[in-house]
């Protein structure tokens, strides 16, 4: 099993900064990986898949990168609607493995 | 537009059994791969079982042998079938559409399973 590691755990970041979210994996593969976002109360939404391709809608100050075991995900200018938790999933090799989730908070 | 309403959640008992049902709208839901993913009271997210158009299966070992998933195309709908039920299955569980390789790209509003005595 492919265990996803997500840090920090907690980001406080100020609106209009840059955050950066990292997801590390025990095994490496090559690009499949996709990023999630979750409101409160709400279901996870597809941002980012082929660890760096936005999935449709999703506004350009979202950002993924990497391969192997490292993988990032950057938003660039964070917005008030942009606070919540942010989870990785490979889908290289069952089962499917999530990250633990990092939660952006306003600072 | 693509919908997915899940529905079947319960309070069961610990042993207890369930089934829950997902109907699918806006695409061709014959043609595409369906998940289970389950979020547990205050946690993250866990696969649970994922069904391709041609039959396959798979499962978390957290619950093989226990839910089988299944679908029916002529009704677009798909189908968890959970039994032995423990009070570690309690969560929110979401039906997924699956995009290529098995990302999930569109999320259902999720229902919720207790399991308490």
């Amino acid at each position: 099993e492919i265990v996803m590691t997500q840090s920090p755990a907690t980001l406080s970041v100020s609106p209009g900064d840059r955050a950066t979210l990292s997801c590390r994996a025990s095994q490496s593969f090559n690009i499949n990986l996709a990023w999630y976002q979750q409101k409160p109360g709400q279901a996870p939404r597809l941002l980012i898949y082929g660890a760096s391709t936005r999935a449709t809608g999703i506004p350009a100050r979202f950002s993924g990168s990497g391969s192997g075991t490292e993988f990032t995900l950057t938003i660039s200018s964070l917005q008030s609607e942009d606070f919540a938790v942010y989870y990785c999933q490979q889908y290289n090799n069952w089962p499917l493995t999530f990250g633990g989730g990092t939660k952006v908070e306003i600072k | 537009e693509v919908q997915l309403v899940e529905s079947g959640g319960d309070l069961l008992q610990p042993g207890g059994s369930l089934t829950l049902s997902c109907a699918a709208s806006g695409f061709t839901f014959s043609s595409n791969a369906m998940s289970w993913v389950r979020q547990a009271p205050g946690k993250g997210l866990e696969w649970v079982s994922t069904m391709n158009p041609n039959g396959n299966t798979y499962y978390a070992d957290s619950v093989k042998g226990r839910f089988t998933i299944s679908r029916d195309n002529s009704k677009n709908t798909l189908y968890l079938q959970t039994s032995s039920l423990r009070a570690e299955d309690t969560a929110v569980y979401y039906c997924t559409k699956d995009g290529k390789l098995h990302l999930f790209d569109q999320w259902g509003q999720g229902t919720l399973v207790t399991v308490s005595s």
